[in-house]
């Protein structure tokens, strides 16, 4: 069965904290995603990755950094949690052909006091 | 890179077929369309996809124009269970196959 998980349903922490937020998939795929969601701004890609230790900036990279060093694990790294990164962040990995359906974790919820 | 302009929201009733509309004027020859769907507190879920053709399959049908500058996701029965927000997106031919997703179609399902 295919699955993309991710390390915690709802994490909550402090202004300033170092946040990591894990995804693995378990499909082989080459290519990864992270994005956030929020309402009214639907989904904006923060980073993207489609080899080990190969990364791409999205739209939205600042405050965010991404580290892959196995091929089916990408995390999302906040240097230093701010209150603006209150939202929901999704995972997603992708195989690197033109069908490229996207298959999407279950989401963190990340609440930044 | 091509994007995608949606309504906001639209309402239908149960029975009923749903038509969704997306305009991406700007899309260029190689770029697909897909279509997602989000029901609320879960992650995005495929629903189709296509290049120059129409296409069906068991949850949906999606037409593209002549000149693919708009597309129609078409549910041909909705039922309760379609309240979600759909997005149409346009996939970008580059190394990263990255995926834009704009806010999407809020569809609501009336009984």
């Amino acid at each position: 069965d295919v699955k993309v998980t991710q390390s915690s349903r709802y994490l909550v922490k402090r202004t300033g904290e170092k946040v990591f937020l894990e995804c693995v998939q378990d499909m082989d795929h080459e290519n990864m995603f992270w994005y956030r969601q929020d309402p009214g701004l639907g989904l904006r890609l923060i980073y993207f990755s489609y080899d080990v230790k190969m990364k791409e900036k999205g739209d939205i990279p600042e405050g965010y950094s991404v580290s892959r060093e196995k091929k089916e694990r990408f995390s999302l790294i906040l240097e230093s949690a701010s209150t603006n990164q209150t939202s929901m962040y999704l995972c997603t990995s992708t195989r690197g052909n033109p069908r490229n359906e996207q298959f999407f974790g279950p989401g963190t919820r990340l609440t930044v006091l | 890179d091509a994007k995608t302009t949606q309504p906001p929201s639209m309402d239908c009733a149960e029975g009923r077929a749903a038509n969704l509309p997306c305009n991406h004027s700007t899309i260029s020859g190689n770029e697909y369309v897909y279509w997602y769907r989000q029901i609320h507190s879960q992650g995005p879920q495929y629903i189709i996809h296509g290049l120059k053709n129409n296409e069906t399959n068991e949850m949906a049908s999606l037409i593209i124009t002549e000149d693919r500058k708009s597309s129609t996701l078409i549910l041909p029965h909705a039922t309760l269970r379609d309240t979600a927000v759909y997005y149409c997106i346009v996939r970008v031919a580059n190394t990263g196959n990255q995926f834009y997703f704009g806010t999407g179609t809020s569809l609501t399902v009336i009984p």
